[in-house]
């Protein structure tokens, strides 16, 4: 399978920075998804981009499947950003998620 | 709308019990999967069904076995659990197999003594 690796493992924000998370991804991929995991173990799914730009609030994300990797952007953090942050790659049967980047916002 | 659906929330086996996990969606979506989380890591895909009445192994498939019950319900069965399948363990759906975002339930708790 493909391997997807997640940076930076960890990051620790004052509320209201911003900050940038990638993904990159060993081969070509049918899809590419981010996710949240809140502290409570739910996960949210937060943007399907496979390529290109999307946007929603204060987050955003952008995939340059030619180059395999996906960032995704956090604009003005909040407390209730904090958690793990995934991204996830299809290719044909299989998904494959990273390991995840552990975000914590601080007041 | 619930969503995605699992039961128990938590269950504590002992090695060579059996158990079935149970998950239903209610949003008419055509694939389901079953996926673990291990503590420090990512999820790992066990099985998945890209329809009902298909179902097809994933990354880690050894040890378990699935069941799509009709569109709504994909149930995941321990036959002899293990130590090793200690973990959290999702249900997730979407509209179809490769093309949409994924959606998942709050997850099952499972420790094997």
């Amino acid at each position: 399978g493909i391997q997807v690796e997640q940076s930076p493992p960890d990051l620790i924000l004052q509320e209201g920075a911003n900050s940038t998370l990638r993904c990159n991804f060993s081969d070509s991929v049918n899809n590419l998804q981010w996710f949240h995991q809140n502290p409570w173990g739910q996960l949210i799914n937060l943007f399907y981009i496979p390529s290109g730009t999307k946007q929603n609030g204060r987050l955003s994300a952008t995939t340059v499947a030619t180059e395999r990797y996906s960032l995704l952007y956090i604009s003005s953090s909040q407390t209730t950003d904090s958690g793990v942050y995934f991204c996830a790659a299809n290719t044909g049967n299989q998904f494959y998620f990273g390991t995840g980047t552990s975000l914590t916002v601080i007041p | 709308n619930a969503g995605v659906t699992q039961t128990p929330k938590f269950q504590v086996l002992k090695t060579g019990q059996s158990m079935t996990l149970q998950c239903a969606q209610d949003m008419n979506h055509n694939s389901m999967y079953w996926y673990r989380q291990d503590p420090g890591m990512g999820l790992r895909l066990i099985y998945y069904s890209a329809s009902e009445g298909t179902t097809d192994k994933g990354e880690v498939p050894n040890g378990y076995n699935v069941s799509r019950l009709n569109k709504r319900e994909f149930s995941l069965r321990l036959e002899s659990a293990a130590p090793s399948q200690t973990s959290v363990y999702f249900c997730a759906s979407s509209v179809f197999r490769t093309v949409d975002t994924q959606y998942f339930g709050p997850g099952t708790r499972l420790t094997v003594l």
